[in-house]
């Protein structure tokens, strides 16, 4: 069964830092896609298949850096200097889209 | 970048009735290696999104065949032959053609007249 778990949502003041994982069973990750409260879909970051690139949204670049550990099966994001309009729900997804986690929610707020 | 936008914002249906949903894209889809790489996701209340369509008209695994996806180029399409209750929630279509810059359309939201 294809499993993906993220964590390491919470609350954080603006300028803060945040770590997301996401725990994988069985197939290669690669994606973090953000929803804000209400809002559509948005790609974030995309790490290649051999973890040597990394490709990132303008809007995180700079800030953010995608990760993983193969030993652990485990993909990170690493949440830097955070804004306000950083608040979404963060879902780890497969490299085809085709499988997606449940999402862990990142609050920016003083 | 690629604009993908998503037409209309909302949908009401009545249930057994068809539906279509609408994507166009501001640059053509079509990959240097002949592939258009063009998905459709659904997102229930609550939920997740789950792909529905790849490579603009490939139904993935368990999804209905009620659901069908075709278009070329710029222009898309998701059809849902006849609506049912579960059938409710936002639609996006995505492109992957630009990799490494994926871009989601603003999505359309079914409702049940």
């Amino acid at each position: 069964q294809v499993q993906l778990v993220e964590s390491g949502g919470g609350v954080v003041q603006p300028g803060g830092s945040l770590r997301l994982s996401c725990a994988a069973s069985g197939f290669t990750f690669s994606h973090w896609v953000r929803q804000a409260p209400g809002k559509g879909l948005q790609w974030v970051t995309v790490i290649s298949y051999d973890g040597n690139n990394q490709f990132y949204a303008e809007s995180v670049k700079g800030r953010f850096t995608i990760s993983r550990d193969i030993s652990k099966n485990t993909l990170y994001l690493q949440m830097n200097s955070l804004r306000a309009e950083d608040t979404a729900v963060y879902y780890c997804a497969t490299h085809e889209f085709d499988f997606w986690g449940q999402g862990t929610l990142v609050t920016v707020s003083s | 970048d690629v604009v993908m936008s998503q037409s209309p914002p909302s949908l009401p249906v009545t249930l057994g009735q068809p539906a279509s949903f609408s994507c166009r894209s501001s640059q053509s889809l079509v990959h240097g290696d002949g592939n258009t790489y063009l998905s459709w996701f659904q997102q229930r209340p609550g939920q997740s999104p789950r792909r529905l369509i790849y490579k603009v008209s490939n139904r993935d695994s368990g999804v209905p065949d009620r659901f069908s996806g075709s278009g070329s180029g710029t222009d898309f399409t998701l059809k849902i032959s006849r609506v049912e209750a579960e059938d409710v929630g936002v639609y996006y279509c995505m492109q992957a053609t630009h990799w490494p810059l994926y871009t989601f359309g603003q999505g359309t939201k079914l409702e049940i007249k």
